[in-house]
């Protein structure tokens, strides 16, 4: 199965950097993925990775290293409505199931 | 981009009744569709596969008799939550993937059930 772990609660301030850790174990891996969620919605996709290495999206990256089975997301000139959950996601069981992390709760403080 | 349509959006119901929601994929077919389930300050929690064609798959701890999936088409699951109860209030959510990306899978606006 995939084990997927990141921190329960962060809290940072309006114009700041974020770094939102995920490490994972899995049986098959192909790729990681990183959602948003706001309160009472669906999750929405930030990003997809794949190989080793950063991801730059706009306001958004995504890193990776498959040997660590180690990822993060980090999130620059944080805007009040970056305050979500951020769950970290891949696939298991050699890609027959897409299963999430537990979610960090940002908050993003003025 | 990949369109998954969830219906309804909220629904209040009484105990022991029973409550379908939809999940189509509106711009693609989906031969597997996913159906987790949130509570309140927790991540999603993978209830079931959906196979098209095929029966549905659970995961370890869900009632397959209480939550019925059918998967009649390549762009339509249905789960069923049979007779409710309060505990089974929560949020639902599924999902499918669009085979023609990378971008791992596509979610309905969710269902918020109820049970008074």
């Amino acid at each position: 199965g995939q084990n997927i772990d990141q921190p329960t609660e962060m809290t940072a301030t309006e114009g700041a950097i974020v770094q939102i850790n995920c490490t994972y174990q899995t049986s098959g891996f192909n790729g990681l993925f990183w959602y948003q969620q706001h309160a009472g919605e669906a999750p929405t996709f930030l990003s997809y990775n794949v190989l080793d290495g950063l991801e730059e999206k706009g306001r958004f990256s995504s890193f990776l290293s498959r040997s660590k089975g180690y990822s993060y997301l980090l999130l620059k000139e944080l805007q009040m409505k970056d305050s979500a959950s951020y769950l970290c996601a891949g696939y298991d069981n050699y890609g027959q199931n897409f299963v999430f992390g537990p979610g960090t709760r940002l908050s993003v403080l003025p | 981009g990949a369109v998954v349509s969830q219906h309804p959006s909220r629904v209040i119901c009484k105990s022991g009744t029973s409550v379908k929601i939809e999940c189509r994929s509106l711009d693609f077919q989906a031969t597997t569709m996913f159906w987790y389930r949130q509570f309140p300050k927790q991540s999603l929690m993978l209830m079931a596969t959906s196979n098209e064609g095929s029966k549905a798959t659970y995961e370890q701890g869900v009632e397959k008799d209480k939550f019925l999936i059918n998967h009649a088409s390549l762009t339509l699951s249905t789960l069923t939550v049979t007779s409710a109860h309060p505990e089974d209030s929560s949020f639902y959510i599924c999902s499918a993937r669009d085979g023609r990306t990378n971008y791992g899978y596509t979610f309905g606006s969710g269902t918020r059930l109820t049970v008074v």
